[in-house]
Order: C-alpha cells, then structure tokens, then sequence
C-alpha cells in the first residue's frame, strides 16, 4: 500500500491553520496514523485510528478520514510545531510510511 | 518511564555485519510486538521488519529479506536487528519501535546510526 502527502513541504506562519492530506493507493479503512519528527529526534505519535489523538498531544492537532483519503490539521501553527510530518497505513505489512510534509516558519 | 534505547550502530564496510540492540524499560516487554524502522540521512522514514511478542510471527522490507534477522529476548527485555551483507543504501539510522497492533508505532528509541562505506 503506498501513501502519498500532500503537500510535501508549506511554509507558514505562527496562528496558521495547516492542513496536510495523506491518500493511500487502496482503503485501508481508519488504520491510519500521524507523526511529527523534528531535525535529529525519533518520530513522535500524534494520531492513531485516523482521528485519536495520542495522550499528550495538544487538541489543536486534528485528524479526519477514512477509507483512501486522510487529513491531519492543525488549527493554529505555534512555534513548536514546525517539523516534519508523516502519515503511516497500519492496516497490513508492510506497514508504510507517506514521504513527509515539512512545515517551515514563513 | 517507558523507554527504548537502542546501540549497537557504527562504521562497516559493504559486504560486512552488524547487530543492532534494543533495550526495553517500563512496561512488559513481553507483552508486545516490535518492528525496526529506518531513516537515510535526509530521507523519510522506512519500516524494515516486524516480530511478535512470541517471535511466532516475523515480517521483512523486501529490501532487507534474506540479509537482515529480528529476534527478540523477553527474559532479557531486548531486540535485536542481525544485519549481514551490508549495502551502501543500508545506511540510515535505525530506531526500535513498540507495536500497537492496527494503532500506531506508540513508543520509539532515540535511534541509532549505522554507516556502510569504505
């Protein structure tokens, strides 16, 4: 199952709202997951089942979809938050990776 | 505190081995699947195999089939990545991750380096 993002980098600014979409080449249902990554550090869980956030992750980050079409938002960009972003499909093996969004400071 | 620590990384010729190692704390180990996951410098991120809490059931990348062998020890809380016939691409930095089934990859180490050059 491959998954493509979009897009694959956006600049903007702090108080932004980012929307980043994931599409997975056939359904695979809510098994979907988001991650953040910043430069030298391990990916961090966000969002798993598509729309639960993990515990601890700030309510402004979001997500939605099902099925092949996916979107993680986050509803006003703070500082922290500029980093990579990665959708994974946990429905079967392998479990692949989308190719990252990267959120930069505009 | 739920942790992974990984080791274990380094500096190895093409054609040469490696084991990597994951160390466990703060949970029961034994309790869950694991999976390795790679990242070439400057690239995305890459599953490369999976294992069951029992070692009953294992997965591999199509890239690392036939080089590559995860284990696990649960008496020792520990994974382990056996890398042999090492490629240039093999590069990347190697991170243990816990399995949360059809959830999510929940907790992951801090990750370490593996060079193959010459």
């Amino acid at each position: 199952i491959q998954l493509t993002q979009s897009p694959s980098s956006l600049s903007a600014s702090v108080g932004d709202r980012v929307t980043i979409t994931c599409r997975a080449s056939q359904g695979i249902s809510s098994y979907l997951a988001w991650y953040q990554q910043k430069p030298g550090k391990a990916p961090k869980l966000l969002i798993y089942a598509a729309s639960t956030l993990q515990s601890g992750v700030p309510s402004r980050f979001s997500g939605s979809g099902s099925g092949t079409d996916f979107t993680l938002t986050i509803s006003s960009l703070q500082p922290e938050d500029f980093a990579t972003y990665y959708c994974q499909q946990l429905n079967s093996y392998p479990k692949t990776f989308g190719q990252g969004t990267k959120v930069e400071i505009k | 505190e739920v942790q992974l620590v990984e080791s274990g990384g380094g500096l190895v010729q093409p054609g040469g081995s490696l084991r990597l190692s994951c160390a466990a704390s703060g949970f029961t180990f034994s309790s869950y699947s694991m999976n390795w996951v790679r990242q070439a410098p400057g690239k995305g991120l890459e599953w490369v195999s999976y294992i069951s809490s029992s070692s009953s059931t294992i997965y591999y990348a199509d890239s690392v089939k036939g080089r590559f062998t995860i284990s696990r020890d649960n008496a020792k809380n520990s994974l382990y990545l056996q890398m042999n016939s090492l490629r240039d691409e093999d590069t990347a930095v190697y991170y243990c991750a816990r399995d949360l089934r059809r959830a999510a990859f929940d907790i992951w180490g801090q990750g370490t380096m593996v060079t193959v050059s010459s």
